[in-house]
C-alpha cells in the first residue's frame, strides 16, 4: 500500500523546535522529491520546501530559510522536517507529500505552540 | 516571491459546470496541478501536468491552460464536489513550488 505516515501531534513552547517525521512505504522513497506543506486553521496550503531523498539536496521557501531543516534517512525511508524558533503563528497542521505527481500525502501532524 | 491567484469562491447549482481559474506568470512554462481538499482531510490530487487525471478521479474533472491562466473545469458538478480547490505550480527557476490561495466551491 502506497502511503506516507507522519508522526503524532506535538505541543511546544514558544522559542522551541519541533521535528516531524514522514515514513514512506509502497513506493521507491528515493525516486521522488518529498515536499513539506503546512496549513493554518481555516487557511490555505503553504509550501515550505522539498528534499531530494536520493541526494539530500533541499530547496526551502524564502519565508522559512534559516528556520527550517529537511533531512532524510534512506535506510528507513523516512523524511524529517525540523522547524526552530517556534511562535504561535506556527500552530498549524504540517503535511508531507511525495510520489511522482505529488499525489501521496501524509495524514497531517498538528503542532501547537503555546506557553 | 512567485504567486498564483485564484478567486476566493465559486458557486454553481448541481449539474452545472464549475470553472476555477488560476493565474501566474510562469504558467506558460510550468505545469499547473490541482488539488481538492474537503474539510478535515488531506488534499487529493485531481489534475496533474495541466490536464491529466490520476486514476480514480471522475471524468468530469478536467484541466486546461492558456497563457498565464490555468482552469479547472468540473462538468456537471455534484454536491460531493463541494470542497476547497488549490492550484499548485513551480516558479520560473523550477526550484520553488507555490499554492494558490484556494477557491471554495459551493454546489447547491
Amino acid at each position: 500500500q502506497v502511503q506516507l505516515v507522519q508522526s503524532g501531534a506535538e505541543v511546544k513552547k514558544p522559542g522551541a523546535s519541533v521535528m516531524v517525521s514522514c515514513k514512506a512505504s509502497g513506493y521507491t522513497f528515493t525516486g521522488y522529491y518529498l515536499h513539506w506543506v503546512r496549513q493554518a486553521p481555516g487557511q490555505g496550503l503553504e509550501w515550505m520546501g522539498r528534499i531530494n531523498p536520493a541526494s539530500g539536496d533541499t530547496n526551502y521557501a524564502q519565508k522559512f530559510q534559516g528556520r527550517v531543516t529537511m533531512t532524510r534517512d534512506t535506510s528507513i525511508s523516512t523524511a524529517y522536517m525540523e522547524l526552530s524558533r517556534l511562535t504561535s503563528d506556527d500552530t498549524v497542521v504540517y503535511y508531507c507529500a511525495g510520489g511522482e505527481w505529488v499525489d501521496i500525502w501524509g495524514q497531517g501532524t498538528m503542532v501547537t505552540v503555546s506557553s | 516571491s512567485y504567486e498564483l491567484t485564484q478567486p476566493p469562491s465559486v458557486s454553481v447549482s448541481p449539474g452545472q459546470t464549475a470553472r476555477i481559474t488560476c493565474s501566474g506568470d510562469a504558467l506558460p512554462k510550468k505545469y499547473p496541478y490541482w488539488y481538492q481538499q474537503k474539510s478535515g482531510q488531506a488534499p487529493v490530487l485531481v489534475i496533474y501536468e495541466d490536464n491529466k487525471r490520476p486514476s480514480g478521479i471522475p471524468e468530469r474533472f478536467s484541466g486546461s491552460s492558456s497563457g498565464t491562466m490555468a482552469t479547472l473545469t468540473i462538468s456537471g458538478a455534484q454536491v460531493e464536489d463541494e470542497a476547497d480547490y488549490y492550484c499548485y505550480s513551480t516558479d520560473s527557476s523550477g526550484n520553488h513550488r507555490v499554492f494558490g490561495g484556494g477557491t471554495k466551491l459551493t454546489v447547491l
